[in-house]
C-alpha cells in the first residue's frame, strides 16, 4: 500500500530565510508525487509536480527514489508563501495525501 | 474561475439525519470524481472514486452504506452522509481530474458538516 509522510506539522522560518518541507512516501511501484497547496480560506490548488521538473514560485522538488523523498524547496522563503503544504502520491487514478505541512514565513 | 463548485459549503443537522453534499464540475466533465474527508489539523483522507454511470468504488475502512455516492451526469456527484451522528462531523472535499492532463486535481471548497 502507499503512504506518504511529512514529518512536520508546521515550519516556522524568517523571511528571506530558505526553506525545506519534507516528504517521504512508499510505494512499490513507479510513483508520481505532487506539491498541492491552500492559502488561508482558499482551496487547494496544485503547486508543482514532479515529472515536470519545474519551478513554481520559486519552490522545486526532486524526486529521491534512493531515499524515497519528495522534498519541497525554496533558496529564499518570502511571506506570501505562508500556507499549508500537501504532499500527494498518486496511485493509478487515484491520489494519497500527506498530512500537510504548515508553513509560517515571518517577517 | 472556478473548475469545481460544492455546495452547501456549510451544514448543520441533527443525529439520525441524511445530508446530501453535492460537487459540480463547472469547466468539463468528469467521469471521474474524488471524495476526501479532513479532520481538523490531520491529511485529507480519500473515501471514495466516483464514476459516472456506475457504482463508485470505496477505500478501506470506508462504509458505503453510510457513505452514499451518485454520479449521475457528467458534471455531477453526490455524496449522501446517511443517518448522520456526530462523528461524522468532519470536511468534506470533492475534487475532479482534467483528463489528458498528468495528474492535476481541481478541488470543491468543501463542505463542512456538523452533526449535533
Amino acid at each position: 500500500a502507499q503512504r506518504v509522510t511529512q514529518p512536520e506539522k508546521l515550519l516556522s522560518v524568517f523571511k528571506g530565510a530558505p526553506v525545506e518541507l519534507k516528504c517521504n512516501y512508499s510505494y512499490s511501484g513507479s510513483p508520481e508525487l505532487f506539491w498541492y497547496v491552500q492559502y488561508s480560506r482558499q482551496r487547494l490548488q496544485l503547486l508543482l509536480r514532479h515529472i515536470s521538473r519545474e519551478s513554481i514560485k520559486g519552490f522545486t522538488a526532486d524526486l529521491n527514489k534512493g531515499e524515497t523523498s519528495f522534498h519541497l524547496k525554496k533558496p529564499f522563503a518570502q511571506e506570501e508563501d505562508s500556507a499549508m503544504y500537501y504532499c500527494a502520491l498518486k496511485n493509478f487514478n487515484k491520489f494519497y495525501f500527506g498530512s500537510g505541512t504548515k508553513l509560517n514565513v515571518k517577517p | 474561475g472556478a473548475v469545481v463548485s460544492q455546495h452547501p459549503s456549510w451544514v448543520i443537522c441533527k443525529s439520525g439525519t441524511s445530508v446530501k453534499i453535492e460537487c459540480r464540475s463547472l469547466d468539463f466533465q468528469a467521469t471521474t470524481m474524488f471524495w476526501y474527508r479532513q479532520f481538523p489539523k490531520q491529511s485529507l483522507m480519500l473515501m471514495a472514486t466516483s464514476n459516472e454511470g456506475s457504482k463508485a468504488t470505496y477505500e478501506q475502512g470506508v462504509e458505503k452504506d453510510k457513505f452514499l455516492i451518485n454520479h449521475a451526469s457528467l458534471t455531477l456527484s453526490t455524496l449522501t452522509v446517511t443517518s448522520a451522528h456526530p462523528e461524522d462531523s468532519s470536511f468534506y472535499i470533492c475534487s475532479i481530474r482534467r483528463e489528458g492532463r498528468t495528474g492535476e486535481l481541481f478541488f470543491g471548497e468543501g463542505s463542512r458538516l456538523t452533526v449535533l
